[in-house]
């Protein structure tokens, strides 16, 4: 039982391109979200999805877009980088709404 | 005023004393509660959820919480080096229960 993956660990990028994190659990979980961690300023909900079909923004979605592929899987895309996205990307999935959340090991990204 | 507060410490206590970390909430509509323990570079993994006022007890950690004062502590027993790490608190948000509020965690150190 993996639990939740992310890929990819590290990623460098420059202003300006764009990229697609990849999420996916295996506990046929509902609901899966994504956050970001920046130094003194805690987790911070960039999307999240209910379930299967269904998205809605958190505290910080401006430069994020979102899709839930199926149930399984939630990818995080920047469309265009900017250097104040640099930061650690958590995805996080809970069987429903309120219940536990479990993190993945988190995407290291830095936005020159 | 954040929505979760906590004190950044460090908090340092020896090895085989009780660690105690605070929380508090503002938001006097949250209802599930959870402690989260984050290793430097490592992802958050959950020590304890908490819903109702009272202590809840799980092997050496206690979660205590009091909807009245508006806050969540955590208490570890015989603290050991391993319990190093930076502490987590989240509460639900009331009326959309997908979302969390996150503190930005306290530092404890436990000394051998």
């Amino acid at each position: 039982n993996a639990g939740v993956t992310q890929t990819p660990k590290f990623q460098v990028l420059k202003t300006g391109q764009s990229m697609t994190l990849q999420c996916a659990q295996d506990m046929n979980h509902n609901s899966m979200y994504w956050y970001r961690q920046d130094p003194g300023m805690g987790l911070r909900l960039i999307y999240y999805s209910a379930s299967e079909g269904t998205t809605d923004k958190g505290e910080v979605p401006n430069g994020y877009n979102v899709s839930r592929l199926n149930k399984r899987e939630f990818s995080l895309r920047l469309e265009s980088a900017a250097p104040s996205q640099t930061s650690v990307y958590f995805c996080a999935s809970s069987k429903s709404q309120g219940d536990t959340q479990y993190f993945g090991p988190g995407t290291r990204l830095t936005v020159l | 005023q954040k929505e979760v507060e906590q004190n950044s410490g460090p908090l340092s206590v020896p090895e085989g004393a009780i660690a105690s970390l605070n929380c508090t909430y503002s938001d006097r509509g949250s209802q599930s509660f959870f402690w989260y323990r984050q290793y430097s570079g490592k992802s958050p993994e959950l020590i304890m959820s908490i819903y109702s006022n009272g202590d809840k007890e799980d092997g050496r950690f206690t979660a205590q919480l009091n909807k009245a004062s508006q806050y969540v502590s955590l208490l570890i027993r015989d603290s050991q080096p391993s319990d190093s790490a930076t502490y987590l608190c989240a509460a639900s948000k009331p009326y959309n229960f997908n979302k969390f509020y996150f503190g930005s965690g306290t530092k404890l150190n436990v000394k051998p």
